[in-house]
């Protein structure tokens, strides 16, 4: 079975500073989809950024980014020029291409505080 | 507005009573998704629908239930049988043949 880890209970970053959250996922598979969903305090989970396992370019979406390392199933995200709105819990997710298996797994989370 | 509207928001219930979770899309999205998110725990699965008429289960649907009549409904009742339902709820729907599920606003369930 595949299983998403985030290790970082908590984060924070400074206001305009870059900050990295860690994830990595176990499978056996080869094709997969790896996510970035957000929640703010209102808890809408938000997409940020999606990444297919096929592509060797790591997803880049304005101020965020991944680092995709597929060998060591490692699946980061950057955030560039932290905001105050970026303040929220981060959930990786994964979710396999293999037809008829269409669920999403998902980390415990990483709550990102914002210092100003 | 296009979207995933999940109601009440809030929801209070005594213990031993069966209660339903709303979940609408209009969207015309073919799957949906139920899971619960506990602090500490992420979200889980509870069941999923990939077509009118179908579900499967999923990591936890013991003392839940789902119907799925309707494409763009899929209601979630939580039964007595349900050890600790005090939750935050989660429904999610994705397009045939998209990676990606969006989310609605959840519903906090409390059983008092």
């Amino acid at each position: 079975a595949q299983t998403v880890t985030q290790s970082q209970p908590e984060m924070s970053v400074q206001e305009a500073e870059t900050v990295t959250l860690s994830c990595t996922y176990d499978t056996s598979e080869s094709d997969y989809y790896l996510f970035w969903y957000k929640q703010p305090p209102s808890r809408q989970m938000i997409l940020v950024i999606r990444q297919e396992a096929y592509k060797q370019q790591n997803a880049t979406e304005n101020r965020f980014s991944v680092n995709f390392q597929k060998a060591a199933k490692s699946f980061s995200l950057k955030i560039s020029d932290s905001q105050l709105g970026d303040a929220a819990m981060y959930f990786c997710a994964y979710r396999s291409q293999n037809s008829g298996t269409y669920k999403y797994i998902f980390g415990t989370g990483t709550r990102l505080k914002v210092l100003a | 507005d296009g979207g995933i509207t999940q109601s009440p928001k809030y929801l209070f219930r005594k213990e031993g009573q069966n209660v339903t979770l709303s979940c609408e899309q209009n969207l015309n999205h073919d799957a949906m998704y139920w899971y619960r998110q506990d602090p500490g725990q992420g979200l889980r699965l509870i069941y999923y629908s990939q077509i009118v008429n179908d579900f499967q289960k999923g990591d936890i649907a013991e003392g839940y239930s789902v119907s799925r009549e309707k494409k763009e409904s899929f209601p979630l009742t939580v039964t007595s049988a349900q050890k600790n339902p005090t939750a935050f709820y989660l429904c999610a729907s994705r397009a045939d043949r998209s990676p990606e599920a969006f989310f609605g606003q959840g519903t906090r369930l409390t059983v008092v």
